[in-house]
């Protein structure tokens, strides 16, 4: 069982360059999110879906793209890199809280995102 | 503006004490909350969730605690080991809310030493 699976692991970039950060899940989950961590400001959501075809902004989305067209992927994709963009990218996946689970998300491993 | 608030960066106890961790947070419209443990170069992983209906839930040497009326959470383990040597976040949303779209805290760094 994967999980939540991310690509790359680690990628530099030049200011100016766009690329697209993907992320998988295999666990049929409803809800997807991808947050950044920055040191001293924890993790920030980007954006998340809670399924297939439904997306909406978190609380930093300036420079980022997503799309949900099937529900295991949620790719996230910057469009003009920035040194600002630099950071660390943990997509997360999770089951809408209920009686029977808490919803808690579940993580990737992360991607180290370098702009210089 | 900080809506959930880690003040303590860092916290260092001695192996077999109790570690408590502390969390604010100031929407009063928040009714779930977690806590969740990240090492380095890992991905974060959930510890446990207290609903705001309830002021404490366990699980095994985690015990978290809501006090609603201080908008006040913390976490407490016991008895602590090296292995909890790690960042917590605690995070929080609102009522209905998505538990995709979680607020986190900054963070407190446990160090727990032999």
């Amino acid at each position: 069982n994967a999980g939540v699976t991310q690509t790359p692991k680690f990628q530099v970039l030049k200011t100016g360059q766009s690329m697209t950060l993907q992320c998988a899940q295999d666990m049929n989950h409803e809800y997807m999110s991808w947050y950044r961590q920055d040191p001293g400001m924890g993790l920030r959501l980007i954006h998340y879906s809670v399924g297939a075809g439904i997306t909406d902004q978190g609380e930093v989305p300036n420079g980022y793209n997503v799309s949900r067209s099937t529900t295991e992927d949620f790719p996230l994709r910057l469009l003009s890199a920035a040194p600002s963009q630099t950071s660390v990218y943990f997509c997360a996946s999770s089951y809408p809280r209920g009686t029977t689970n808490t919803g808690e998300l579940f993580f990737g491993e992360g991607s180290r995102l370098t702009v210089l | 503006d900080q809506q959930v608030k880690q003040n303590s960066p860092s916290l260092s106890v001695q192996e077999g004490r109790i570690s408590i961790l502390n969390c604010d947070y100031t929407n009063s419209m928040f009714d779930y909350f977690l806590w969740y443990k990240k090492y380095p170069a890992e991905g974060p992983t959930f510890l446990i969730s207290i609903s705001s209906i309830k002021d404490k839930n366990e699980d095994g040497r985690f015990t978290v605690f809501l006090n609603k009326s201080a908008k006040h959470l913390s976490l407490h383990i016991v008895p602590s080991q090296p292995g909890d040597s790690a960042v917590y976040f605690c995070a929080a949303c609102t009522y209905g809310g998505a538990t995709n779209k979680l607020i986190f805290g900054t963070g407190t760094l446990l160090a727990v030493q032999p």
